[in-house]
């Protein structure tokens, strides 16, 4: 089973509509993390959880929020979709750095969104 | 400002050749280095990673080559095979949560 699940894979969604996004883990992480991918470009961050009580804004936070659940849940919303949240979405996680500073993410299997 | 970017974005290599995948990064700061495999369909996939105090490191087919000199990061792939095809990103951070990433580079294998 994969460490790393979100859900759904693909989606399909009108502009102004709200969208959420959800990943899982099993791997026991603190640290869970949501990117986004464009063509051409690298991932980039849009939020970050280091533990359940704490929630940081990345990079490109505007138009995106998120709930840590629980440790082992990250959810991605977009409260009002636009076509240029087209894109598609990965969730991470990594090891506390009590453990080693130097941590490698793990990656879920994406999520493919398009808002019409 | 801070960037990791590649020299090429696509590569074409023979079965059974070696590959050479490029990145350059600007952060004189970052002190750790990733490779990861993308392939279609699937999350970034941790491929091989070096510390700044290192120049080289091997994992199995795999060497990473880190020039602090000329801020340059490559990645070997011995004997490429047909499940090599893939984008190919490298990535840095400075010893915190935070890790940039280059556009990557899409690796073709001829068979």
């Amino acid at each position: 089973d994969a460490d790393v699940t979100q859900t759904p894979r693909n989606r399909i969604t009108k502009t102004g509509k709200r969208i959420m996004l959800e990943c899982s883990q099993t791997k026991g992480h603190d640290r869970m993390y949501w990117y986004r991918q464009d063509p051409g470009l690298g991932l980039r961050l849009i939020y970050y959880s280091f533990d359940v009580k704490d929630i940081n804004k990345g990079e490109i936070s505007d138009g995106y929020s998120v709930s840590r659940q629980a440790q082992a849940k990250f959810s991605l919303s977009l409260e009002s979709a636009i076509p240029n949240q087209t894109a598609l979405y990965f969730c991470a996680t990594s090891d506390s750095p009590e453990r080693g500073p130097y941590n490698e993410q793990f990656f879920g299997p994406g999520t493919r969104l398009t808002v019409l | 400002g801070e960037s990791v970017g590649l020299h090429l974005p696509t590569l074409s290599v023979q079965e059974g050749d070696n590959s050479i995948i490029n990145c350059a990064y600007s952060n004189s700061a970052s002190d750790y280095f990733i490779w990861y495999k993308q392939e279609s369909g699937k999350g970034p996939q941790f491929i091989i990673d070096i510390r700044s105090n290192m120049d080289k490191r091997q994992g199995q087919r795999v060497t990473v080559l880190l020039n602090k000199t000329v801020k340059h990061l490559s990645l070997q792939i011995a004997a490429t095979q047909p499940g090599d095809s893939a984008v190919y990103f490298c990535a840095e951070n400075t010893g915190g949560f935070k890790t940039i990433f280059g556009a990557g580079t899409r690796l073709f294998v001829k068979a």
